[in-house]
């Protein structure tokens, strides 16, 4: 069975950065886009962006353009999201998710990140 | 990239039918069929429903059923029963070579 299990919760300072792992198992890791999402307490999902294992190739959503870093370590089938000068609005629950035929399934357990001073 | 529009909630009664509305643009929704469905629950991470507008994956009942006109996509839920109350959202492949998730509608079972 597909598994995604990413890293544990962070509690991190305004300004600082977070980084995020995704492990998936279970499938072939260079096959299949894996997607991160994210989720603000009480709010709605946000796509934040997608990397594909094989060749490292990125699409970010343009509200993250320059702030976030898809990347892949191929030799542990993982994948890592890492977001910089975080703010008090990017506390939220984060995602990752394989990309299928245009949805995404599975997902992972999710990820919560505070951000607080 | 605005979120895809859904109504906040919709309710029905067990056994009776109820549909969820997710409008977008000709951007997204109105030319591509990677139109999927989530289905979330409280405190767990959201669940692919329906994707490509109208396909289920195994193990979802066949009383979901999605559908695509124009720039608005549908999800319907026949029969509904008590297990189906939970937060959906829609998703869509977009012209920016990303993806958009809509707004999110709470389902109650009356």
């Amino acid at each position: 069975q597909v598994h995604l299990v990413q890293s544990a919760a962070e509690v991190k300072e305004p300004g600082a950065s977070m980084k995020v792992s995704c492990k998936a198992s279970a499938y072939i890791f260079n096959t299949y886009y894996i997607h991160w999402v994210r989720q603000a307490p009480g709010q709605g999902l946000e796509w934040m962006g997608r990397i594909h294992p094989n060749s490292g190739a990125t699409n970010y959503a343009q509200n993250f353009q320059g702030r976030v870093t898809m990347t892949r370590d191929t030799s542990i089938s993982t994948v890592y999201v890492e977001v910089t000068r975080l703010r008090s609005d990017d506390t939220a629950m984060y995602y990752c998710a394989k990309g299928v035929q245009g949805g995404f399934d599975p997902w992972g357990q999710g990820t919560l990140v505070t951000v607080s001073s | 990239q605005s979120a895809l529009t859904q109504p906040p909630s919709v309710s029905g009664s067990p056994g009776q039918s109820v549909t969820i509305s997710c409008t977008g643009t000709s951007s997204d929704v109105g030319s591509y069929n990677r139109v999927s469905w989530y289905q979330q629950s409280p405190g767990t991470a959201p669940k692919l429903m329906i994707y490509e507008v109208s396909n289920r994956p195994s193990g979802v009942p066949d009383r979901f059923s999605g559908s695509k006109s124009g720039n608005t996509a549908s999800l319907t839920i026949s029969g509904l029963q008590a297990e189906d109350e939970a937060d959906y959202y829609c998703s869509s492949y977009t012209s920016s070579s990303t993806y958009v998730f809509g707004s999110g509608t709470k389902v109650t079972v009356l």
